[in-house]
């Protein structure tokens, strides 16, 4: 039973739109969630930190948390071509475990 | 500058060989882990430790072995009992919230 669910893409979205990427997880007690992006050939790097319901906003990505609905995403506004990548959903669980996501790659087309 | 740092970079390992793979961090953080990723795939745990002299496999712990005998430090030895050992491999650490991951080492069989 996978427990972070993410949409493998590819998700193509035209340059100066917004991306949506979204990961849906199954334990209810996890607390702490967060967005990576990765380059390909290179390592993940943390994009944002979330831990309460609602929107947390930094520069043009904001994230979202829904704890009653299991589901947190990532927006991307303004798309730029160099956001192309593929982004990881991860979060600890009830038991502080790191789960991680498969991840969503993303493409921004110019 | 805190942070974590794999060595080496490239790794060649000879048919029966083991070679061992560095994660060193200065972030003091307790808890350190090894990835595995294959081309196109996501993060699959190999092994975790939460404290000096202490680790639990991952989902995929057969044919690696590790250490933890000091906090900064958490080797990852790859044995000739696996079969298919080319990969890039992550070291990551963490403290409450997110995990930080060092640069990789990407490991050919030759």
């Amino acid at each position: 039973q996978k427990e972070v669910e993410q949409n493998s893409g590819p998700l193509s979205v035209p340059e100066g739109a917004i991306a949506s990427l979204n990961c849906t997880y199954s334990d209810r007690g996890s607390q702490s969630f967060f967005w990576y992006r990765q380059y390909s050939g290179k390592s993940p790097e943390l994009i944002m930190s979330i831990y309460s319901n609602g929107d947390k906003e930094d520069g043009r990505f904001t994230a979202q948390l829904n704890k009653a609905s299991q589901y947190v995403s990532l927006l991307i506004r303004d798309s730029q071509p160099s956001d192309s990548a593929t982004y990881l959903c991860a979060l600890k669980d009830s038991n502080y475990q790191l789960i991680w996501g498969a991840g969503t790659k993303l493409i921004i087309k110019p | 500058d805190g942070g974590i740092t794999q060595s080496p970079k490239y790794l060649f390992r000879k048919e029966g060989q083991n070679v061992t793979l560095s994660c060193e961090q200065n972030l003091n953080h307790d808890a350190m882990y090894w990835y595995r990723q294959d081309p196109g795939q996501g993060l699959r745990l190999i092994y975790y430790s939460q404290i000096v002299n202490d680790f639990q496999k991952g989902d995929i712990a057969e044919g690696y072995s590790v250490s933890r005998e000091k906090k900064e430090s958490f080797p990852l030895t790859v044995t000739s009992a696996q079969k298919n050992p080319t990969a890039f491999y992550l070291c990551a650490s963490s403290q409450v919230g997110e995990a930080f991951f060092g640069q990789g080492t990407r490991l050919t069989v030759v």
